[in-house]
């Protein structure tokens, strides 16, 4: 089964900073999504890039995908101290008989905004 | 609109003990899910539901996990007899629709620990 990686696990950054986080995978897939989680919270979604597309942004957050390389990135700008959570790529692969619809998480990354 | 409620939080029991999760998914969503985090590790999927069907229940690590969603609305989880290696978060969500690109909406977790 496909696994996404994270890098870097942990990531300190000092408020209005940027912070970069990358996801790899491995297997082909239909699309890409970055999730958060606040402590104690639910995962929350925040962007889906297709595979035919290189680049999305939401506000301040811009995510990036390559294909050929099976890596994503997530970008967050001028970063908060509300931005403190940890944050998941997840991809959606069709496997041969298409239904298959079940998120593959990577590991995490675990970002500290501080004030 | 409420959103994916699990109950309960956090359950605490003893190796060989008996434990039910319980996942009530926004309404209206036929398709509702089963994730698990073990030991900070990805949240990997367990199974699958399309109303009351199981979809896809190719992550169920054994027979000592049984998914019902009798009715098509909510679901439960029951872990019997419970392990030491099931400790974790288990989460559930749900979304709507046929589409891939389905957002899933998330619980906030169901913290299991077995002693």
């Amino acid at each position: 089964s496909q696994q996404g990686e994270e890098d870097p696990q942990a990531l300190s950054i000092q408020e209005g900073e940027n912070a970069t986080m990358n996801c790899s995978y491995k297997t082909s897939i239909n699309n890409l999504q970055w999730y958060r989680q606040n402590s104690g919270r639910g995962l929350v979604h925040l962007i889906l890039i297709r595979s035919n597309e290189r680049e999305k942004h939401s506000g301040r957050l811009r995510v990036t995908l390559d294909t050929s390389k099976k890596s994503s990135s997530l970008l967050i700008t001028a970063s908060r101290a509300a931005d403190t959570a940890s944050y998941f790529c997840a991809t959606v692969f069709l496997g041969g008989s298409g239904s298959a619809r079940q998120l593959t998480f990577g590991s995490g990354t675990q970002l500290t905004v501080l004030p | 609109e409420a959103g994916v409620t699990q109950f309960p939080s956090h359950s605490v029991i003893e190796k060989g003990q008996t434990v039910t999760l319980r996942c009530d998914p926004i309404s209206g969503h036929d398709n509702l899910y089963w994730y698990r985090r073990v030991m900070g590790k990805e949240i990997k999927f367990l199974l699958h539901f399309v109303k009351e069907s199981k979809q896809d229940e190719s992550g169920m690590p054994n027979n000592r996990f049984l998914a019902e969603r009798t009715g098509g609305t909510y679901s439960t989880l029951k872990v019997q007899p419970a392990e030491l290696e099931d400790s974790g978060v288990y989460f559930c969500a749900s979304s709507q629709g046929i589409s891939h690109e389905h957002i899933q909406y998330f619980g906030a977790g169901t913290r299991l620990s077995v002693l």
